[in-house]
């Protein structure tokens, strides 16, 4: 039973650019949830998919935007990188039900380092 | 504004000896708390998790202690050994919610369990 994948590892880029992460849910999983890691600190909420829509954001800037397809996985779109946003991209999967939602299973992350 | 505080920072223990770390909340709206682990190069990993209608929950060596009065609630490591030597974060969040369920982070303590 395979967890949560992430894709690539590691990325590189310079300011300005954009940038796609990928994300594979955990088998039977039908919501995705995206977190920025910074060096040191505690993942930080971007936002929450589910049925392939936005279902909450955190305060993150527009230049951060997602997607959901059909079986599940998720995409995150950064725009107009910022030396800021190197850090350890986190995806999360989880199921949601009638009762609610939780555990969330994290996948190893995308390191992205902004040059 | 930071909705969980986590304390200590860092800690070190001897190989045998209990670990503790702890948290408050803010947000009484929260009512899930999971803990997670972390090793250096991989995603956070849920150890434990609790509601607000019990006071413990112990799983193995690991257990969790909650005051929902104090809003807050802590982890015990019983006879920590060298391989539990990770960061550990603690999190809340609202498990039943149809506008999304993020995890709202504490900012981790590294753990180091001497032998």
């Amino acid at each position: 039973d395979a967890g949560v994948t992430q894709s690539p590892t590691h990325l590189i880029k310079t300011r300005g650019q954009q940038v796609t992460l990928r994300c594979s849910p955990k088998s039977g999983h039908d919501t995705v949830s995206w977190y920025q890691q910074a060096l040191g600190q505690g993942p930080q909420f971007i936002f929450q998919y589910y049925e392939e829509e936005e279902r909450q954001r955190g305060n993150f800037p527009d230049r951060f935007s997602g997607h959901q397809f059909p079986n599940y996985s998720s995409e995150l779109n950064v725009n107009a990188l910022l030396l800021g946003d190197s850090a350890l991209y986190l995806c999360a999967s989880s199921l949601t039900n009638v009762g609610g939602g939780q555990p969330q299973h994290f996948g190893d992350g995308t390191r992205l380092s902004i040059l | 504004q930071q909705q969980v505080k986590q304390s200590p920072q860092s800690l070190i223990v001897q190989k045998g000896g209990i670990s503790i770390i702890n948290c408050a909340y803010e947000n009484t709206a929260f009512d899930y708390f999971p803990w997670y682990q972390q090793f250096p190069g991989k995603g956070p990993a849920l150890l434990i998790a609790i509601r607000p209608d019990v006071s413990e929950k112990k799983e193995g060596r690991f257990t969790i202690s909650f005051n929902k009065s104090a809003k807050q609630f802590s982890l015990h490591i019983m006879d920590s050994q060298p391989g539990d030597s990770a960061t550990y974060f603690c999190a809340a969040s609202r498990a039943r919610s149809n506008s999304g369920y993020a995890l709202n982070f504490g900012k981790g303590t590294s753990l180091l369990v001497t032998p």
